[in-house]
C-alpha cells in the first residue's frame, strides 16, 4: 500500500544553518506530495505541495522537489530561524483515495 | 476566515463516560476527516466523510463513532472511552480537485483528550 517514510528526529540546528529533512514514498501512479508544519500547540498547516514529477513546491524559504526517479520529496531551507522550530510532516494524496498518508513527523529545534 | 473549529481544546474524562468532540468547517468542503496523533506513529485516520450522510472507517476506527447530518459539522463520539484513547485529535476538511485527489487539507487546532 501507499506509505511515506521520513527521517527520524529530533533535528537540532543552529540559526542560519542549512536544513534537509528527508522524505521518501511508496505509491503507485502519480500521487501528490505535501509538507505540513505543526507549530507548538497548533494544528497542521500546509507548507508546500507538488502535484507532478519535477514540480518544486516552495513557501517561506522552504523548498521540496518531486523526484519520481528516487521517489523522494526532501524538504530544504537554506537558512533556518528560531521561528522554524516545529514538527514537519511529509504526506501524499493518491488519486481516488480518501486519505492523506502521513509520515511520522520530524521535530526541528533551531537554537540561537 | 476559512477555518476548521474543534471543541473542546482540552478534555479530561473518566473511563466509560460518553463524550463528543465537535468539529465545524466554514469552507463548504464535502470531505471531512478525523485523525489521532500519537508519538512515533504520526497521524492515523479514524473516520472520514465524503458528504452528508456518507461516512466510512479509516485505519483506526475501533471505539469511535461519527455522524454527518450537515455539511459543515462532523462530530467524533466516544461512547465508552478507555485510557488507550488518550491522544491528540484533529479534524480536517478538504475539497477534491479534478483527478480525485485531496487538496487544501485544513486542520483544526486539535483536541487533547486524556482518559483516566
Amino acid at each position: 500500500g501507499d506509505s511515506v517514510t521520513q527521517m527520524e528526529g529530533p533535528v537540532t540546528l543552529s540559526e542560519e544553518a542549512f536544513l534537509t529533512i528527508n522524505c521518501t514514498y511508496t505509491a503507485t501512479g502519480y500521487p501528490s506530495l505535501f509538507w505540513y508544519v505543526q507549530y507548538p500547540g497548533e494544528g497542521l498547516q500546509l507548507l508546500l505541495k507538488a502535484t507532478k514529477a519535477d514540480d518544486k513546491g516552495s513557501n517561506k524559504g522552504f523548498e521540496a522537489t518531486y523526484r519520481k526517479e528516487t521517489t523522494s520529496f526532501h524538504l530544504e531551507k537554506g537558512s533556518v530561524q528560531v521561528s522554524d522550530s516545529a514538527v514537519y510532516f511529509c504526506a501524499l494524496s493518491q488519486t481516488g483515495a480518501n486519505n492523506l498518508f502521513f509520515g511520522t513527523g520530524t521535530r526541528l529545534t533551531v537554537i540561537p | 476566515e476559512a477555518q476548521v473549529t474543534q471543541n473542546p481544546r482540552y478534555l479530561i474524562t473518566v473511563t466509560g463516560k460518553k463524550l463528543t468532540v465537535t468539529c465545524s468547517q466554514n469552507m463548504n468542503h464535502e470531505y471531512m476527516s478525523w485523525y489521532r496523533q500519537d508519538p512515533g506513529l504520526g497521524l492515523r485516520q479514524i473516520y472520514y466523510s465524503m458528504n452528508v450522510e456518507v461516512t466510512d472507517k479509516g485505519d483506526v476506527p475501533e471505539g469511535y463513532k461519527v455522524s454527518r447530518k450537515e455539511k459543515r459539522n462532523f462530530p467524533l463520539i466516544l461512547e465508552s472511552p478507555s485510557p488507550n484513547q488518550t491522544s491528540l485529535y484533529f479534524c480536517a476538511s478538504s475539497f477534491k480537485a479534478g483527478g480525485g485527489k485531496l487538496y487544501g487539507y485544513t486542520f483544526g487546532s486539535g483536541t487533547r483528550l486524556t482518559v483516566v
